[in-house]
């Protein structure tokens, strides 16, 4: 199947700092979507971006999908900002397939 | 309010014994999926509906067991076979293959 990796693992930022958070995955995807994990469990959707640019706020996606990629950049960190992010494919017609995800904690 | 509702929110079972977590929702999205996620880890699949009356395995489907008689809902069991079920399962929903899925708040599930 296809693989999902993403970067770094976890990451510590102090309020106020800008990130990145990079996920690589295996094939061509037809589908891709970022998630923030709050810390009571939910996942809130944060992007569905299966190519392109796309931005919200502090918060901004870009996907490559020639180039097996997608970036996520988070300005102006706020500690809300906490938890942990997860980028997920769909590889054809298939299903949602989730990457380990980065674990962000910004410190006031 | 349009949203994927899951209870309970907390589940204690007891060793040998079935449980079931309901899922619900409002969108009229005809997929519907359970997932779930270990401490530190990714979710993964357990099983999926893409219409009414019909479901597929996912990735862990084993010691699990689900139905969708109706679109709206997607009740998932874990039977006694599933040898380690404390986990956080995650229920969700889309319109259909391709489209952007929504998540409802889980239910975390606790063997005493």
């Amino acid at each position: 199947g296809i693989q999902v990796e993403q970067s770094p693992p976890d990451l510590i930022l102090q309020e106020g700092a800008n990130s990145t958070l990079r996920c690589n995955f295996s094939d061509s995807v037809n589908n891709l979507q970022w998630f923030h994990q709050n810390p009571w469990g939910q996942l809130i959707n944060l992007f569905y971006i299966p190519s392109g640019t796309k931005q919200n706020g502090r918060l901004s996606a870009t996907t490559v999908a020639t180039e097996r990629y997608s970036l996520l950049y988070i300005s102006s960190s706020q500690t809300t900002d906490s938890g942990v992010y997860f980028c997920a494919v769909e590889l054809g017609y298939s299903t949602l397939t989730f990457g380990k995800g980065t674990m962000l904690l910004v410190s006031p | 309010d349009g949203g994927i509702t899951q209870s309970p929110k907390y589940l204690f079972r007891k060793e040998g014994q079935n449980v079931t977590l309901s899922c619900e929702q409002n969108l009229n999205h005809d997929a519907m999926y359970w997932y779930r996620q270990d401490p530190g880890q990714g979710l993964r699949l357990i099983y999926y509906s893409q219409i009414v009356n019909d479901f597929q395995k996912g990735d862990i489907a084993e010691g699990y067991s689900v139905s969708r008689e109706k679109k709206e809902s997607f009740p998932l069991t874990v039977t006694s076979a599933q040898k380690n079920p404390t986990a956080f399962y995650l229920c969700a929903s889309r319109r259909g293959l391709n489209t952007e899925a929504f998540f409802g708040q889980g239910t975390r599930l606790t063997v005493v």
